[in-house]
Order: C-alpha cells, then sequence, then structure tokens
C-alpha cells in the first residue's frame, strides 16, 4: 500500500537552532500539506501546495518557518530559529487535487519535535 | 469559518461495549467528512471517509453516519475492543475551502 513517508520520525534541538522535515508524498499526488498538531490537540493546517506552488500559507508563522516543494514532489519544512513553543508534531498529509478530494487525505507518520 | 467539535473528549469503557462518537460542525457546505484514528505518538491513519450525498460508511465494526443538515456526523463501534484504545478525529472538508479542518479528537480507552 502506498505511503507518505517523512523523516525524521523524532527530533530533539535547542532553542534558537535551526530544524527540518522532509516529506516524500505518495506518488502522483498533486497536493501536499503540512500541519501542526499540538499535544491535546487537533492538527492545524501550515502550508499546502499544489504541485510546486503555495496555495495556502496564511498560518504559516513566516518570521522562523519557510517550505518549499521545488520539483513537485517531496517537501521540506525548515524551522529557524526553533522556539519552545514549536514542539509539536508536524504530519505531511497528501491527496490527488486540492479541488477534488474525494479520496481524501493520507498522513504520514509525522515527526515529533521537542525544543529544549 | 468552520468549527468542529468532538464529544466527550474523553470516554473509557469495558470491552464489548456498543459506543458512539460525537461530530458537530457549524458549516453545513461540506465536500465530505473523513475519520482518522491516531494512536499515542503516531501519524494519523484514515478509517472512513463519506461524501456529502451519502448517510453512511461502514468498515468491519465501524460505522460513520453524516447529517449534512444538522451538521452531525457520528462514529459508532461496535463491539469495542482493548485494541480500539486511540484518540479519533473527525475532520471536515469545507466546499471552496480546499483544506480539512479537524475536531480536538476524542481520547477512547477500552479496558479489558
Amino acid at each position: 500500500e502506498a505511503e507518505v513517508a517523512q523523516s525524521p520520525r523524532y527530533k530533539i534541538t535547542e532553542k534558537s537552532q535551526a530544524v527540518a522535515f522532509w516529506c516524500d508524498p505518495i506518488s502522483g499526488h498533486a497536493t501536499l500539506y503540512w500541519y501542526r498538531q499540538i499535544l491535546g490537540q487537533g492538527p492545524e493546517l501550515l502550508v499546502q501546495f499544489q504541485d510546486e506552488s503555495v496555495v495556502d500559507d496564511s498560518q504559516l508563522p513566516k518570521d522562523r518557518f519557510s517550505a518549499e516543494r521545488l520539483k513537485g514532489v517531496d517537501s521540506t519544512l525548515k524551522i529557524q530559529p526553533a522556539e519552545l513553543g514549536d514542539s509539536a508534531m508536524y504530519l505531511c498529509a497528501s491527496s490527488l487535487n486540492e479541488a477534488t478530494p474525494v479520496y481524501g487525505y493520507t498522513f504520514g507518520s509525522g515527526t515529533r519535535l521537542t525544543v529544549v | 469559518k468552520q468549527e468542529v467539535t468532538q464529544i466527550p473528549a474523553a470516554l473509557s469503557v469495558p470491552e464489548g461495549e456498543n459506543l458512539v462518537l460525537n461530530c458537530s460542525f457549524t458549516d453545513s457546505a461540506i465536500y465530505n467528512l473523513q475519520w482518522f484514528r491516531q494512536d499515542p505518538g503516531k501519524g494519523l491513519t484514515s478509517l472512513l471517509l463519506i461524501q456529502s450525498s451519502q448517510r453512511e460508511q461502514t468498515s468491519g465494526r465501524l460505522n460513520a453516519s453524516l447529517d449534512k443538515s444538522s451538521g452531525r456526523s457520528t462514529l459508532y463501534i461496535a463491539a469495542s475492543q482493548p485494541g480500539d484504545s486511540a484518540t479519533y478525529l473527525c475532520a471536515v472538508h469545507t466546499s471552496g475551502t480546499y483544506k480539512y479542518i479537524f475536531g480536538t479528537g476524542t481520547r477512547l480507552k477500552v479496558l479489558a
């Protein structure tokens, strides 16, 4: 069964350091999403790509977060500098097409970030 | 703005019980609704997806219903097992928004 790959699974970093997460969506999925899930809460969308273009990054803290999907396939989410409040699970998801999510989303296993 | 609420926040039941998890949403103009399961420290696993034109979907011991007009969905779990212990999240895809909005989840514990 096709999967969304994410790495690393766990990351511990010190405050003010840089950190990066990687996501490889299901082959052929044009739309890629990065969600952040704080412990005890539901996931919230950070950024959405359609192919290599950003569709929605309205909730992305752009002073410290950046995201790219250069060739419209895999994607990287970066935080610099990391803050204590960034500790969360970072989830990547993909779907065939943003406008017709007939098959819903498929999520990866997530990256658990702890900032100390 | 779509808001999704899940009640109860936590639930503890003895093994073998049938149970219902609730999800409510404020904007009934939805494209579809997806139920997910999340084990502690893990990603989300899709359980059931209901299109706006459907009333229910079934998979094994799971049955999800959708009442768009009242803004409600329920996830029914039959004959619960300890392995069903997890957090259950519902996510609503509102027409024209191109993204899912999640509830905060129901944390289920099934006691052996």
